[in-house]
């Protein structure tokens, strides 16, 4: 199986300051159609997991453009530009290019 | 809108059978791919199985002997079959929908199972 290992496990950051979150896979998320199946979620204390970022890089419909994804093949990295109050929870990246999906670790995002 | 919203008992006792069902409304199941996804407490993440638009099914291998994921279209109903539980599959059980693969753009809000006598 896909093994994502994200870093830092937690974050400690004020408002206003920018993150960002590494999710480094042990395999290739690029997959044979072209497209690399790696996703960005975000669960707050007490909710369920919501959709940030699919396909790397693409903005799910009203997320905050301050969240922003990056990467290929095996390295990715969630930025935050500006946190906010709301931002705070644990974020998850989960590829789908091999079966079985996996899930990263999560990086809990704290105030400091 | 899309909804997906698991339901099922809070508790059962080990070696026994775990039931849940995903009731959606908002999309077709003929149209997209319903997960199961599973997070004991304080932990991250776990993915339990697929069922896809047109009735295949797909599992985790470290659970495939165990789980069993159907479906009614009829009433919109995913359903999964757990068995033999034991106390570490404590945890919240979540259904979630794809657009692609991973790509899981809507989460029902999740229902806690404990396992213990």
């Amino acid at each position: 199986d896909v093994v994502l290992t994200q870093t830092p496990p937690t974050l400690s950051a004020t408002i206003g300051q920018s993150v960002s979150i590494s999710c480094r896979s042990s395999q290739s998320l690029l997959h044979s159609n072209g497209n690399t199946y790696l996703h960005w979620l975000l669960q707050r204390p007490g909710q369920s997991p919501q959709l940030l970022i699919y396909l790397v890089s693409r903005l799910e419909s009203g997320v905050p453009n301050r969240f922003s994804g990056s990467g290929s093949g095996t390295d990715f990295t969630l930025k935050i530009s500006g946190v906010e109050a709301e931002d705070l929870g644990v974020y998850y990246c989960v590829q789908g290019t091999h079966a079985p999906w996996t899930f990263g670790g999560g990086t809990k995002l704290e105030l400091k | 809108q899309v909804q997906l919203k698991e339901s099922g008992p809070g508790l059962v006792q080990p070696s026994q059978t775990l039931s849940l069902t995903c009731t959606v409304s908002g999309f077709s199941l003929t149209s997209y791919n319903v997960h199961w996804v599973r997070q004991p407490p304080g932990k991250g993440l776990e993915w339990m199985g697929r069922m896809r638009y047109n009735g295949d099914t797909s599992y985790n291998s470290a659970l495939k002997s165990r789980l069993s994921i159907s479906r009614d279209t009829s009433k919109n109903q995913v359903f999964l079959k757990m068995n033999s539980l034991q106390t570490d599959d404590t945890g919240t059980y979540y259904c979630t929908r794809d657009r692609a693969p991973g790509y899981f753009d809507y989460w029902g809000q999740g229902v806690m199972v404990t396992v213990s006598s």
